[in-house]
């Protein structure tokens, strides 16, 4: 079993949507919890970082850690087409544990 | 303030073949850590330096290896290379600090690299 479980999708959303990614995990260890976005050809860039239960928010952004349950949501409102890309979930204990990444695209 | 730089973009190998990396971490970061992305396996972890020494290692082969300047540049090595080489390697940095406390990573925009 993976250490972080992540649905590939792709997903395809209207623009405006509400879009939902999430993140399963078995590693109780685990401590900080991001979000990261990845253009095609580029590297990953940090959207959101969490160390606890709960929510963040940043702008469209929800971060949302459930440890518990061992899942983390990202929530994107009023999604735009330039939100297409591949979603990464990380998480930290020792070693960064990395998603495969969900493929998003948003319709104009 | 410049971004993790890595070079090269692109590069073309044949099997049995080497390759060097090369990796500028973001200045004033004293970490930079190393993974290998492919469409099956997504990001897999091959190892992390701070201040010149190897503090953490994932699960590769010994083909793979790295180093870190004084001045937190670091290279990544592949010797002998196979087909299943072929992906994007990926450079992170990180402030480091004491121990790797999960800092924020920030990445580089990756070389591709093709083993033929």
């Amino acid at each position: 079993q993976k250490e972080v479980e992540q649905d590939p999708g792709p997903l395809s959303v209207p623009e405006g949507a509400i879009v939902s990614l999430n993140c399963t995990y078995s590693n109780s260890a685990f401590q900080y919890f991001m979000w990261y976005r990845q253009y095609s050809r580029k590297g990953p860039e940090l959207l959101m970082y969490t160390y606890s239960s709960g929510n963040k928010e940043d702008g469209r952004f929800t971060a949302q850690v459930d440890k518990s349950s061992k899942y983390i949501s990202l929530f994107i409102r009023d999604s735009q087409p330039s939100d297409s890309a591949t979603y990464l979930c990380a998480m930290f204990a020792n070693q960064f544990y990395f998603g495969t990444g969900t493929s998003l695209t948003v319709i104009p | 303030k410049a971004g993790v730089t890595q070079t090269p973009r692109y590069l073309i190998k044949t099997r049995g073949q080497q390759v060097t990396l090369s990796c500028s971490p973001i200045s004033g970061h004293r970490s930079v850590s190393w993974y290998q992305q492919t469409p099956g396996q997504g990001l897999q972890f091959l190892f992390e330096y701070f201040s010149e020494t190897q503090r953490n290692k994932g699960n590769f082969p010994g083909r793979f290896s790295g180093r870190q300047f004084s001045n937190s540049r670091s290279e990544m090595n592949v010797s002998t290379l196979e087909l299943g080489d072929s992906a994007l390697y990926l450079c992170a940095s990180s402030g480091g600090g004491q121990g790797w406390s999960g800092e924020k990573l920030f990445f580089g925009s990756g070389t591709q690299l093709s083993v033929l």
